[in-house]
């Protein structure tokens, strides 16, 4: 069955470090990929996405993040966290050949915290 | 930049009463989605809706859920007679085309059932 792992439930880093969420999947086949943030009280905003192409994508932010098809994953990177990221953030990966649905499996979430 | 919008943010109801969720998705879109995420757990997918009919649902729909399409603006959540484990935050969602993977999402509406 389609899975998804996010293996930190809650990560702390100072204002100004490297920031790395990971996420990791299990689907039959290549599926299309998504970070998605959700600030308190706020809704879903998309972060970026993977579809083909280039493993390492740029998103918004000033985040990216790589498909690693050998290790299934597509891990969330940020070269320096600012207070403002402090949020949750959720992986979700969506079949690539759906017809007409395309329903996204979500991961737990990471929920961020920022030090200043 | 168009938004999908959802109302109302918070609704408060007790169990057994009707609750009506809506949602406007973005205008051109085609396809229509509702999400739960239940306090402190992963965000799950309801149901999915493409022209007037749903085409995929999860075991979580059941008979109490009902989703309609009932203009060409409005996507709405009906769920008939609530239960304490209703409450959750409900996400509306829609997608443009067939071809097109990119969900777009909605603010929520927090659903407290007492």
């Amino acid at each position: 069955a389609q899975s998804v792992t996010q293996p930190d439930i809650h990560i702390t880093v100072s204002e100004g470090a490297s920031l790395e969420l990971r996420c990791n999947y299990s689907y039959g086949a290549t599926p299309y990929l998504f970070w998605y943030v959700q600030s308190p009280g706020q809704g879903l905003q998309l972060l970026l996405k993977y579809f083909s192409g280039d493993t390492l994508v740029q998103g918004i932010k000033g985040f990216e993040a790589e498909f690693k098809r050998s290790q299934s994953s597509f891990n969330l990177r940020k070269p320096s966290v600012h207070w403002s990221d402090a949020a949750e953030y959720f992986c979700a990966v969506g079949a690539r050949y759906a017809g007409n649905n395309r329903k996204l499996i979500w991961g737990l979430g990471t929920s961020l915290a920022v030090n200043p | 930049e168009p938004e999908v919008t959802q109302t109302p943010s918070h609704q408060v109801t007790q169990m057994g009463q009707e609750v009506i969720l809506r949602c406007v998705p973005i205008s051109n879109h085609l396809y229509f989605y509702w999400y739960r995420q239940i306090l402190g757990q992963k965000v799950e997918f309801l149901v999915s809706f493409y022209n007037n009919e749903i085409s995929e649902k999860s075991e979580i729909f059941d008979d109490q859920f009902s989703v309609e399409r009932p203009d060409g603006s409005n996507f709405t959540l009906k769920i008939r007679s609530t239960k304490l484990e209703d409450s959750a935050m409900y996400f509306c969602a829609s997608r443009l085309t067939r071809g097109s993977y990119e969900q777009y999402f909605g603010p929520g509406t927090r659903l407290t059932v007492t």
